[in-house]
């Protein structure tokens, strides 16, 4: 049972256009971290939320936490072909000292 | 660079041979994480270091897997008898604090098992 979904899947987009990406559990986190990852390379940290309703802003992206800290989302503003990677989130559970990680999203943005 | 550092960053291997993988976390950095990614997914987590203890393991984690933090900097993760199903990335990752907060990721090393 994956504690993590992520929807959607795959996501093929034009340049220029806005997309968002979610990640759902029934579990509630301490905290959960967005990551993107590029072929034979690790993910790399985006950002960190940590309570409830909070929103955060890293230029184009904004990332929300969900009230009840079981969900969360990624929005894209105007996509660039630099966006283009796999886009996971990774959830902190309370109690536990590991992540665990979603399904992941693949982006591609074509110019 | 201060970064997380793996090595090798590719192996190759016969089914049956034993490999070892090395992860340099960034420097004090207490909390020391191994992860297992196939195609298409998301890494899994495999055991966590705090210093040289090795706190927890997971199940994925088969008796021919070990994993040594000797002296709380770099580790090993040594696979013996290597099997094709055992074909991944292998991801290191550390943090500052004691918790599994903000993880920092080196790039991993690619197992192929022929």
């Amino acid at each position: 049972t994956q504690l993590l979904e992520q929807s959607p899947q795959f996501l093929s987009i034009q340049e220029g256009e806005n997309l968002t990406v979610y990640c759902n559990s029934s579990s509630v986190f301490s905290s959960l971290q967005w990551y993107r990852q590029e072929p034979g390379e690790g993910p790399v940290l985006l950002v960190t939320v940590v309570t409830g309703g909070e929103v955060k802003k890293l230029k184009r992206l904004t990332f929300q936490f969900g009230d009840a800290r079981k969900d969360s989302s990624l929005h894209i503003t105007a996509a660039q072909p630099g966006d283009t990677g796999l886009y996971l989130c990774a959830g902190d559970l309370r109690d536990t000292d590991k992540l665990i990680f979603g399904t992941g999203t693949r982006l591609q943005v074509f110019p | 660079d201060t970064g997380v550092s793996q090595n090798p960053r590719h192996k190759i291997t016969k089914r049956g041979q034993n490999v070892t993988f090395r992860c340099d976390p960034i420097s004090e950095h207490n909390r020391l994480y191994w992860y297992r990614q196939t195609l298409g997914q998301g890494p899994e987590f495999l055991t966590y270091f705090q210093n040289e203890a090795q706190l927890e393991k997971s199940r994925l984690l088969s008796d021919r897997f070990s994993a040594e933090r000797p002296k709380g900097s770099f580790s090993t993760l040594e696979i013996q008898r290597t099997e094709q199903g055992d074909s991944a990335m292998y991801l290191c990752a550390s943090t500052p604090g004691t918790g599994a907060y903000e993880q920092y990721f080196g790039p991993g090393t690619r197992l192929t098992v022929t």
